[in-house]
């Protein structure tokens, strides 16, 4: 049973660019959550989604991020105009249903804005 | 605001030695979490502690919850090089998992 996968790993992206973070959740989960992490510091929750739907938002910055986890295919973080205070790891975990306290991570997206 | 704070934020022990990791919360919870994070990867998850529980044990590893105090500490006996890594707490506050809300980190260094 493959893990939660994130790709890419590794994203450059110059200011003012685009830069889409996509998860694909373990087999079976239909929960997703985005969070961020500066450097040095814990994890900030962003986004708490399920299929079509985004359940919480609380933690994602009113401007220039979106995300979506739609009936096919993976979830997407996707972040317009960038600039160098997005530079972080971007994790994203899944669980299996909403009842399942635990989430499994996946390696994360490090994101540096040049 | 960060709900956890934990305590130290940086911990050098020797192999074979036991160590302990303190983590504080603000408010009251309904589970709270510990992972760890290898320098540049994922988290992994150790161990889960219900807001009714006071101790829980998995393999070399203690945590337990003082709900009055709003605290936990998680407990790493003969500690391994392997053990080197940054450790999380992290709380979650409804019924349903929804999100988690994590603490700054120990950095905890085995030394061999």
């Amino acid at each position: 049973n493959a893990g939660v996968m994130q790709n890419p790993r590794h994203l450059v992206r110059r200011r003012g660019q685009e830069a889409r973070l996509r998860c694909s959740p373990m087999k079976g989960h239909s929960h997703v959550y985005w969070y961020r992490q500066l450097p040095e510091e814990g994890l900030k929750f962003m986004v708490y989604l399920q299929k079509e739907n985004i359940i919480d938002e609380s933690g994602m910055p009113k401007e220039r991020f979106s995300a979506e986890f739609p009936k096919e295919g993976p979830s997407i973080l996707r972040i317009q105009q960038v600039v160098r205070g997005d530079s972080a790891a971007y994790f994203c975990a899944s669980s299996i249903d909403r009842n399942s306290y635990e989430q499994y991570f996946g390696p994360g997206t490090r994101l540096t804005v040049t | 605001s960060q709900q956890g704070e934990e305590d130290p934020q940086a911990l050098s022990i020797q192999e074979g030695e036991n160590a302990t990791m303190n983590c504080s919360y603000k408010t009251s919870i309904n589970n709270l979490q510990w992972y760890r994070q290898n320098s540049g990867r994922g988290l992994v998850h150790l161990i889960l502690i219900r807001s009714n529980e006071r101790e829980k044990h998995s393999g070399r590893l203690r945590v337990t919850l003082d709900t009055s105090k709003k605290s936990s500490s998680l407990l790493i006996t003969a500690s391994r090089a392997a053990d080197t890594a940054s450790y999380f707490c992290a709380t979650d506050r409804n019924f349903g998992n929804e999100k988690l809300t994590f603490g700054t980190g120990t950095r905890l260094t085995i030394i061999p």
